[in-house]
């Protein structure tokens, strides 16, 4: 069965400051693609990134950065220079190989930016 | 601008009530989800769909069903609905192909069983 885990339920920081957004996975399968989300207030969720399993390779995009590490099943979200505009909630999610698509969602991070 | 289009961002529906929560994209995909979303549980599969009038169950199908009678529109059916079935509803679809592919989202819908 897969499994991901999104230990921080909620973080509050101040604009300016880097925050990371901290995923586990739990996996039996070689081939598999990791993703995040964001969910504004609006409620729909945006996607950010996908990775597979094959690239450790890390990313970034602007102010986001992402830490894929295979060793510790980690696949970790930084904003650096956090804005307000950043403020939701954050989903982390896996898709095996075989899985049709189907995402396993962690219980999200609500990050709160405040000015 | 691809979209998912869910019908109602707000529903207030009374304890035994048979409740539709409906789905359309206008993508041509083929694979289409009904998720629920509660605070600290993230987003869990309900029901999934890879083709019309076909259905599979997700991880918490009890209490619901749903139906697929064209590609664009999925359906999911509150059969009597519960005050546990309180929760947002969030429809996803994505293309099919033979690696995990970007899941679209509808703006979800906030039901409130009274």
């Amino acid at each position: 069965a897969q499994k991901v885990t999104q230990a921080q339920t909620e973080i509050s920081v101040v604009e300016k400051e880097d925050v990371t957004l901290d995923c586990v996975y739990e996996t039996r399968d070689t081939t598999y693609y990791l993703f995040w989300y964001k969910q504004p207030p609006s409620g729909e969720l945006v996607f950010l990134i996908r990775r597979n399993s094959f690239d450790e390779q890390n990313e970034i995009s602007g102010r986001y950065s992402w830490n894929f590490q295979k060793s510790t099943s980690s696949f970790n979200f930084t904003i650096t220079a956090s804005q307000v505009v950043d403020s939701a909630v954050y989903f982390c999610a896996l898709s095996g190989d075989n899985a049709g698509n189907m995402l396993t969602f962690g219980g999200g991070t609500r990050l709160m930016v405040k000015p | 601008d691809v979209k998912v289009t869910q019908s109602s961002r707000y529903l207030v529906k009374r304890t035994g009530e048979k409740v539709f929560l409906e789905c359309v994209q206008d993508m041509d995909h083929e694979n289409m989800f009904w998720y629920r979303q509660d605070p600290g549980l993230g987003l869990r599969l309900i029901y999934f769909s890879y083709d019309v009038k076909m259905k599979e169950k997700g991880d918490i199908p009890e209490g619901y069903s749903v139906s697929r009678e064209k590609k664009e529109r999925f359906s999911l059916i509150l059969e009597s609905a519960s005050t546990n079935q309180t929760s947002m509803y969030l429809c996803a679809s994505t293309k099919r192909g033979g690696v995990a592919t970007e899941a679209f989202f509808g703006q979800g819908t906030r039901l409130t069983v009274v």
